[in-house]
Order: structure tokens, then C-alpha cells, then sequence
């Protein structure tokens, strides 16, 4: 167990629908990271939030918003969703603003499978 | 683009032999590189890792070979085990930036 909490395991949504895939990272850690891994393809970092802050955007469509509150949860809000949008998204936390090398390793969740139909 | 290459989606190892995953990258700004072992349904676990100051890093039965000048790293297992089943991803990163890149994994599987 990573300590990383997602949820809903899974979603199944309609195209043009809205979700928001929730993420509790590791007691204590300040960053998290979010990640799309679409079939056959490594993850994507999408972004990454510390404290509360937004410190780096990745491959995130303008469609996908996420945010970090004040108790260092996350959320991950994609709208008007696409077929292409079906993956699996993982949320990764660590305790430093580094990005998981050194001493600060990545600890992931076990991820959302999102379904569009 | 592609910056962490594995091109080898799957392995098949019998138990008790040396498991050889290897991955490649394209970026020579990387100077950090990690493995992350996959089961179903899990989120990736940290394996092992190296800078790009050492060409070997070892961990029990896991060794990570980096070789800078071809842009190749390589996971060793010895002896593998039937636990080790899983999917293993290769990623690298710069120091500083905020951005893991990852490979699109190998799915080993060992045989009893």
C-alpha cells in the first residue's frame, strides 16, 4: 500500500461529460503529480502541484484542470471528453518539491480507469 | 516524442535465470534515470535507480546498468522469481525539472 488514495477506481462517462477523479496523497507529502497512461503508451505527465501551487504543466489539454486544496488533496477535472480521453490516470505524491529522485521517490496510487463511450 | 524508449513490450525469463530489461533515451540532458515495477491493477513502485555519475547501481538482486554514451540503460534481475512478474517501466529526468518522463514498459513474465 503507497498510501496513495484514488478514487473512483473506475468511471464510465459518455462523451461530452464532465468528471473529476479525486487523489489523497501520503500523509505529510506536499506534491502531487498527475499521470495519464493511454493504451500501450508510458505515463504522461500531466501536472504537478506543491503546497498547494501549481509548479508544472505537462501534457495536460486545455479540456483538464486540476487543483490542489489546502488539505493537499487533489482533484483532476476533465470536461467535454473525448473517446481518446479513456486511460488510466494515476496520481503520484512525494515529500519534497523534488520529483521523486534522491531520497523523494514517486509513490503512486493505484489509479483511475476512465471508460468514454 | 518519445524521449524513454523500451522497445521490447514483453519478456519471458525461467525462473532462476537473469532477467535483462533494456531502454533507451534520447534527451543527454537526463542525468537521473529510475525503474518502476507494475502489477495489475497497482500503481508503479519505485525499483531502483542511478545518476548519470555511476554506470552501476545494484540493489539485491536488481542492477541497473547506465551507459551514457550509447543513451542505454539495462535492469538485471538475478535469479529471477515468479513475484517478479510484472510490467517495468523505465524513466528519466533531468535534476531540477518537474517532469519523470516514462517508457511505455515491458511486461516480464517469469516462468516457474
Amino acid at each position: 500500500d503507497s498510501g496513495v488514495t484514488q478514487t473512483p477506481k473506475h468511471l464510465i462517462t459518455a462523451t461530452g461529460q464532465r468528471v473529476t477523479l479525486r487523489c489523497s496523497p501520503r500523509s505529510g507529502d506536499l506534491s502531487v503529480y498527475w499521470y495519464q497512461q493511454s493504451l500501450d503508451q508510458g505515463l504522461q505527465f500531466l501536472i504537478h502541484y506543491y503546497n498547494g501551487e501549481e509548479r508544472a504543466k505537462g501534457n495536460i489539454l486545455e479540456r483538464f484542470s486540476a487543483q490542489q486544496f489546502p488539505d493537499l488533496h487533489s482533484e483532476l477535472n476533465l470536461s467535454s471528453l473525448e473517446l481518446g480521453d479513456s486511460a488510466l490516470y494515476f496520481c503520484a505524491s512525494s515529500e519534497e518539491h523534488g520529483t521523486g529522485i534522491g531520497d523523494s521517490p514517486l509513490h503512486f496510487g493505484n489509479g483511475t480507469r476512465l471508460t468514454v463511450t | 516524442d518519445q524521449q524513454v524508449k523500451q522497445n521490447s513490450p514483453s519478456l519471458s525469463v525461467q525462473e532462476g535465470r537473469i532477467s535483462i530489461l533494456n531502454c533507451d533515451y534520447t534527451n543527454s540532458m537526463f542525468d537521473y534515470f529510475l525503474w518502476y515495477k507494475k502489477y495489475p491493477a497497482e500503481g508503479p513502485t519505485f525499483l531502483i535507480s542511478i545518476s548519470s555519475i555511476k554506470d552501476k547501481n545494484e540493489d539485491g538482486r536488481f542492477t541497473v546498468f547506465l551507459n551514457k554514451s550509447a543513451k542505454h540503460l539495462s535492469l538485471h534481475i538475478v535469479p529471477s522469481q515468479p513475484g517478479d512478474s510484472a510490467v517495468y517501466f523505465c524513466a528519466a529526468i533531468q535534476t531540477g525539472a518537474n517532469n519523470l518522463f516514462f517508457g511505455t514498459g515491458t511486461r516480464l513474465t517469469v516462468i516457474p
